[in-house]
């Protein structure tokens, strides 16, 4: 069974563009959650989305968003990039109605902005 | 708003020996998830150990155990003949089990880096 993938793994940007981040999840998953990890932050929740809709959103600026398609796939998307921006971005997938409360995560895609 | 804290930024074990990394938490609530997750060097993060609230026992995983302390509010990894392959940022984690919206969010602490010296 294929993990979480996340693409692209690593991407540079300047101050000001925009991204976005891709993840796919484990087949059979409709749960997907997005992290922003940095060194000084740690691990910061973003948002989660389940069934094309956000059922909960981190204390992130707006300039942050995702949404998720019926496939399950998700995207994130980072307008006017500022150099705190940059992080590594985490993706985790899960079972709904199982309530067992694994994430599975994908490796990541990490973000400079310069 | 739940808080999770890991005292120890960075820890070190001798190869074989047994080491404790801590972890203590703040809720309100009375049912939660508790977890332990482990990220190598650039590699992705994967689960240790899972412990649910309403149970007293203590989870065991193969040598990963933990020491699940309600009242006090703390959750201790202990990895018992440690290997190589345990060197790797371990972070504990805080999930309410409360259904519908915001249920299957993580609360992280910062990390403990735990280096095994061979």
């Amino acid at each position: 069974k294929a993990g979480v993938t996340q693409t692209p793994r690593y991407l540079i940007k300047t101050r000001g563009q925009q991204v976005t981040l891709s993840c796919s999840p484990i087949s059979g998953h409709r749960s997907v959650s997005w992290y922003q990890q940095t060194p000084g932050q740690g691990l910061q929740f973003l948002f989660e989305y389940f069934s094309e809709t956000q059922r909960n959103k981190g204390n992130f600026p707006g300039r942050f968003s995702g949404r998720q398609f019926s496939n399950s796939r998700s995207e994130m998307n980072v307008s006017t990039l500022e150099l705190g921006d940059s992080a590594l971005y985490l993706c985790a997938s899960s079972i709904q109605g199982l309530n067992t409360g694994e994430l599975f995560f994908g490796e990541g895609s990490r973000l400079t902005v310069l | 708003a739940q808080t999770v804290t890991q005292s120890q930024p960075e820890m070190s074990v001798q190869e074989a020996e047994t080491v404790t990394l801590s972890c203590t938490y703040d809720t309100s609530e009375s049912d939660y998830y508790l977890f332990w997750y482990k990220q190598p060097p650039s590699r992705q993060m994967i689960l240790v150990i899972r412990q649910e609230a309403y149970k007293q026992q203590n989870a065991t995983e193969n040598r990963f155990s933990v020491n699940f302390q309600k009242a006090a509010k703390s959750f201790s990894l202990k990895i018992s003949d440690s290997q190589l392959g345990d060197a790797a940022m371990y972070f504990c984690a805080y999930r309410s089990v409360l259904s519908g919206a915001g249920s299957y969010q993580l609360t992280f602490g910062k990390g403990t880096k735990l280096s095994v010296i061979p």
